[in-house]
């Protein structure tokens, strides 16, 4: 199993240009997670789906929109990328009935 | 508003034990976990505290106080691998996480 996998690991990108950060899990979670870490501070939820079909907005929710593809599917868009959106993004799932949540590598993306 | 506090820094000796306090203040809390993050790397669950007391997990323990609002994190017999940043969350019901800013635990020889 690869449990939750991320791709790209790094991207930079020019302000105003759009990317889509794609996760995958491969251990049957209903609920997914998409967060953003700065340097030395803790994650920040961005936006969650608690099942197929839901999505829902964290703390962060602006400059960002969601897909729930499918069960094993969650992307994250930057329709007009910006420097204060420069962070490392964390796709993380959960079977949603347990605190548990398992992390994917990160993407480290930077905005210029 | 939601915050947990904790932290920024801890230095120990290798061998030694350390506690890494976490308080919060969130609305709709329903427990406090833990998770630690080596340098470069992604976050792993470590425990979950949902009532008052300690849960043991090997040379890891939790403690939580709710009428505190407060918990702490014990590691015991602390390894040169255990150097990483610790972040205490509190969840809700639905387990959705509000972490803190993460206390950085640096082991020394």
């Amino acid at each position: 199993n690869a449990g939750v996998t991320q791709t790209p690991k790094f991207q930079v990108l020019k302000t105003g240009q759009s990317m889509t950060l794609q996760c995958a899990q491969d251990m049957n979670h209903n609920s997914m997670y998409w967060y953003r870490q700065d340097p030395g501070m803790g994650l920040r939820l961005i936006y969650y789906s608690a099942s197929e079909g839901t999505t829902d907005k964290g703390e962060v929710p602006n400059g960002y929109n969601v897909s729930r593809l499918n069960k094993r599917e969650f992307s994250l868009r930057l329709e007009s990328a910006a420097p204060s959106q420069t962070s490392v993004y964390f796709c993380a799932s959960s079977a949603g009935t347990t605190p548990e949540q398992y992390f994917g590598p990160g993407t480290r993306l930077t905005v210029t | 508003g939601q915050s947990l506090e904790q932290p920024s820094e801890v230095t120990a000796v290798e061998g030694a034990i350390v506690q890494i306090n976490c308080t919060y203040q969130t609305s709709g809390f329903y427990g406090l976990s833990w998770y630690q993050q080596h340098d470069g790397g992604a976050p792993t669950f470590l425990s979950y505290n949902a009532l008052d007391g300690l849960e043991e997990t090997g040379r890891f323990s939790s403690f939580l106080s709710r009428s505190d609002s407060y918990g702490y994190l014990l590691l015991q017999e602390l390894q040169m691998k255990d150097s990483a940043s610790y972040f205490c969350a509190a969840s809700d019901s639905s387990y959705k996480l509000i972490f803190g800013s993460g206390t950085r635990l640096l082991v020394r020889p």
